[in-house]
């Protein structure tokens, strides 16, 4: 079955302490993307990747890295993370070529 | 920098069509427009996508204007399911400076009632 798999799901942390959400897809897409959904402002894009060792920002980077060391994965690293990293995270993938994105479940990140 | 603009909320009663519009009126020639839900805090799903024609498929259809600067999607006999919020973007279909960047925006939240 095609699909996006983030992991953790859920995640309570403190103010400070390093962590990764990982997102793998199996659909062989050259594109990956990370977007943090907080209320009323939307989704809102944080790092891309068009492929393999190519990351990009987006609206929000601040606060976050990412890698792309192979196709399927496309890790958020939050270094440090603070209260205003709480949020609803989304993982997403797609072909170059065909444009439709297929979305993760979401990781909801709360740091205290 | 927002590239499509959609309103915030809308309503309609189930079994009736719903028709959301959106906004793109700086829509580059390469750019389709694609619809996406979002229902309750569950990832995005696709709805579909179109360039120019207007296209329909099992879950909508898209009605895009001559211009290319606005879209409709419309959901023929809405149902209770269809209450989400509905996002509207637009994107290249192939490689380019822009495929990367997305802004999904605040999207418009439907709510179908009985």
């Amino acid at each position: 079955e095609a699909q996006v798999t983030q992991n953790p799901r859920y995640l309570i942390t403190v103010t400070g302490k390093k962590l990764t959400v990982t997102c793998s897809q199996n659909m062989n897409h050259e594109y990956m993307s990370w977007y943090r959904q907080d209320p009323g402002l939307g989704l809102r894009q944080i790092y891309y990747s068009m492929n393999v060792e190519v990351t990009d920002k987006g609206d929000v980077p601040e606060g976050y890295k990412v890698s792309r060391k192979e196709k399927r994965n496309f890790p958020l690293i939050l270094e440090s993370p603070s209260p205003n990293q709480t949020s609803l995270y989304f993982c997403a993938s797609s072909g170059l070529n065909t444009g439709e994105l297929f979305f993760g479940e979401g990781s909801r990140l709360t740091v205290l | 920098d927002a590239k499509t603009t959609q309103p915030p909320s809308m309503d309609c009663a189930e079994g009736r069509a719903a028709n959301l519009p959106c906004n793109h009126s700086t829509i580059s020639g390469n750019e389709y427009v694609y619809w996406y839900r979002q229902i309750h805090s569950q990832g995005p799903q696709y709805i579909i996508h179109g360039l120019k024609n207007n296209e329909t498929n099992e879950m909508a259809s898209l009605i895009i204007t001559e211009d290319r600067k606005s879209s409709t999607l419309i959901l023929p006999h809405a149902t209770l399911r269809d209450t989400a919020v509905y996002y509207c973007i637009v994107r290249p279909r192939e490689r380019g400076s822009t495929l990367g960047r997305l802004y999904f925006g605040r999207g418009t939240q439907l709510t179908v009632w009985p």
